[in-house]
């Protein structure tokens, strides 16, 4: 099946800093999603991107859809404590109008610097 | 304010006795889903449904069932849980057909002994 490799696995941040986390895959995508978990919370949708090589920002956070439509990427400017969480990469596909599915990443940790 | 909601939050129960993790979406989404997340392995989709009586399998779906009689609520059934069921799950909805930018609720997190 489809699978999303996403990268670093966990990187901590000292506050200030700027991070970059992003996902790739075998196949491609119509639609890369970015979302954030808090322990103990759900996921909470960051960033959609619907088209190849779209940039998209939402206050400090900037995704970009791959032009090959097998990758995204997110940046975090000027890290503050509260970026602290999981995020993850998810990209759907369907075909034709058919039902697809949405593919999630293992997730990348950011933690502070000790 | 538009959320998904689950209950029970926590749930710890025993080996084969039936149980129901309700859901409930004030969106009016049409598509919705149920996730579980376990170490190592991530998200995967158990079930989703993509409108009323209409629902199909995700990836994990054995050991569940679903109904979805009414828009706003999509039940997730165990009917005789096995601790491999110990997981953390999550209801999702979309405003969207196909199911991409899914909004997901809080978690529930089961213990089966």
């Amino acid at each position: 099946g489809q699978q999303l490799n996403q990268s670093p696995q966990s990187m901590f941040i000292q506050e200030g800093e700027d991070v970059s986390m992003n996902c790739t895959s075998s196949s491609i995508f119509n639609t890369w999603l970015w979302y954030k978990q808090d322990p103990g919370e759900g996921p909470v949708l960051l960033i959609a991107l619907y088209k190849a090589g779209e940039l998209t920002s939402n206050g400090r956070l900037t995704a970009q859809f791959g032009i090959t439509r097998k990758d995204s990427f997110l940046n975090i400017s000027a890290s503050i404590p509260s970026d602290v969480g999981i995020y993850f990469c998810a990209g759907y596909m369907n075909y034709g109008g058919s039902q697809g599915n949405l593919i999630f990443g293992k997730g990348t940790k950011l933690s502070v610097k000790p | 304010e538009a959320q998904v909601t689950q209950n029970p939050r926590y749930l710890i129960t025993v080996t084969g006795k039936k149980l129901t993790v309700t859901c409930s979406q004030n969106m009016n989404h049409e598509y919705m889903s149920w996730y579980r997340q376990d170490p190592g392995l991530g998200l995967r989709q158990i079930y989703y449904s993509m409108n009323v009586e209409v629902t199909d399998k995700g990836d994990v779906p054995e050991g569940y069932k679903v109904s979805r009689k009414e828009k706003r609520n999509f039940p997730l059934i165990l009917e005789s849980p096995s601790p491999n069921q110990t997981s953390l799950y999550f209801c999702a909805s979309s405003p969207r057909w196909g199911g991409d930018e899914q909004y997901f609720g809080p978690g529930t997190r089961l213990t089966v002994t």
